[in-house]
């Protein structure tokens, strides 16, 4: 079964509109931590945010939001503004548990392209 | 300024030869990853190492092999046994300590056989 589900292939959305990307994780352990990295076409992983479990409060950095649902184990990426640059390949992440050195598993990506 | 350095940033193998894909990091962290990504498949764990000269299989090991013995340096070598090596390989490291920002990752190298 695979741990981590993004199930929108490609997403085209206006240029200055929100967007949301999807996400859900499936993993027993109480502890982990769920990411979100931009690809570029160049290929380069960018960091996006980070959310870990027992974080409370959604977290945010500039025009990027995790909405983090955990009895859904849900955790969708929100950008809002959205501009041209940002068109890209998106993907969620997960580390289980608590050891920041441990593997970190991908979902296949959204492909997002912004219009203008 | 510290980062990951991978190269090349192109690659091509004739059927049967084996490659050697560099990275070196001079961000002093512990754990380096390998990743193979291929359209549409995401990112996929070849090998990770936690400390010099100890690494883990990852999700698709067969047809690779990675040395670890210094903690700059994690070589990727892609084998005559892996049937299908084309694909895009990212290598990746982090710090265990600190801000979690997960990876840093290197700008990859695109693997080609010819």
């Amino acid at each position: 079964a695979q741990k981590i589900t993004q199930t929108q292939p490609g997403m085209f959305v206006q240029e200055k509109e929100a967007v949301t990307l999807d996400c859900t994780y499936d993993t027993s352990d109480q502890s982990y931590g769920l990411f979100w990295y931009k690809q570029p076409s160049s290929g380069e992983m960018i960091f996006l945010i980070y959310q870990g479990s027992y974080d409370e409060q959604n977290a945010t950095e500039g025009r990027y939001s995790l909405n983090f649902q955990k009895a859904r184990k849900s955790a969708n990426l929100v950008i809002s503004a959205s501009q041209l640059g940002d068109s890209a390949m998106y993907f969620c992440a997960m580390r289980e548990g608590i050891n920041r050195d441990d593997k970190i598993i991908f979902g296949k990506g959204t492909r997002l392209h912004i219009l203008p | 300024d510290g980062g990951i350095t991978q190269s090349p940033k192109y690659l091509f193998r004739k059927e049967g030869q084996n490659v050697t894909l560099s990275c070196e990091q001079n961000l002093n962290h512990d754990a380096m990853y390998w990743y193979r990504q291929d359209p549409g498949q995401g990112l996929r764990l070849i090998y990770y190492s936690q400390i010099v000269n100890d690494f883990q299989k990852g999700d698709i090991a067969e047809g690779y092999s990675v040395s670890r013995e210094k903690k700059e340096s994690f070589p990727l070598t892609v084998t005559s046994a892996q049937k299908n090596p084309t694909a895009f390989y990212l290598c990746a490291s982090s710090m265990g300590t600190g801000g979690d920002y997960g990876y840093t990752f290197g700008s990859g190298t695109r693997l080609t056989v010819v």
